[in-house]
């Protein structure tokens, strides 16, 4: 087992790059694929980030992921910002036992 | 373009069973992964388990037993189980493909399509 570790909240003016990380609590980040999801209020989460790095279909590419093994984190960026990117952002990955979310981000764009 | 419908009831009685099924539209059920993922109100993502669509399963181990899945390959849709529910139980519960899997790496992927979310209260 392991955690995801996401800041509970970010904030950002419009036009400009946010960074959100997710760090892993034990295992290497590399072992398995990171997933970034996001969530408006009422709605499903849907896909922006798979395996790591890819854009999912549909989303613009001021959208980017990575991952960083000496810090053992993911991270989600995000240019350009609109007020349409407010919602909440979540990391997923996996270990042998089970499937595992942070605990989520709330952007807010202003 | 996949859909996924949860139905079932909203409200469930303490130590009752909580019991929803996904229908799949638009894809067959064959050949992938099909998890529940549940998010109390207000709050993150749990994933509860997957069924395959041969009918092997993974479930939480948080869920300490309390879990059942199945599918029906003939109406194309599975369904979740959850005994001895509590108020802790209520959350949003969904329904999604995936995780996908890779198998030129042996990696999981995302959940790549979601039902809408069924609300299910637990309480008397």
């Amino acid at each position: 087992n392991f955690m995801l570790t996401q800041p509970h909240s970010v904030s950002e003016s419009p036009g400009k790059t946010l960074t959100i990380s997710c760090t892993r609590s034990s295992g290497s980040i590399a072992s398995s694929y990171v997933q970034w999801y996001q969530q408006r209020p009422g709605s499903s989460p849907t896909t922006v980030i798979y395996e790591d790095n890819q854009i999912a279909s549909g989303v613009p590419d001021r959208f980017s992921g990575s991952i960083d093994s000496s810090s053992n984190s993911a991270s989600l960026t995000i240019s350009g910002l609109k007020t349409e990117d407010e919602a909440d952002y979540y990391c997923q990955s996996y270990d042998n036992t089970s499937w595992f979310f942070g605990g989520g981000t709330k952007l807010t764009v202003l | 373009q996949v859909q996924l419908q949860e139905s079932g009831p909203g409200l469930v009685k303490p130590s009752d069973t909580l019991s929803l099924t996904c229908l799949v539209s638009g894809g067959s059920i064959t050949s992938y992964y099909w998890s529940w993922i549940r998010q109390p109100p207000g709050k993150g993502l749990e994933w509860i388990g997957y069924i395959y669509y041969t009918g092997s399963t993974r479930y939480n181990p948080s869920l300490k037993g309390r879990v059942t899945f199945s599918l029906d390959r003939s109406r194309n849709q599975f369904s979740l189980n959850l005994t001895s529910v509590t108020p802790a139980d209520t959350a949003v519960y969904y329904c999604a493909r995936g995780p996908n899997y890779d198998i030129l790496t042996s990696y999981y992927s995302e959940f790549d399509y979601w039902g809408q979310g069924a609300l299910v209260t637990v309480s008397s």
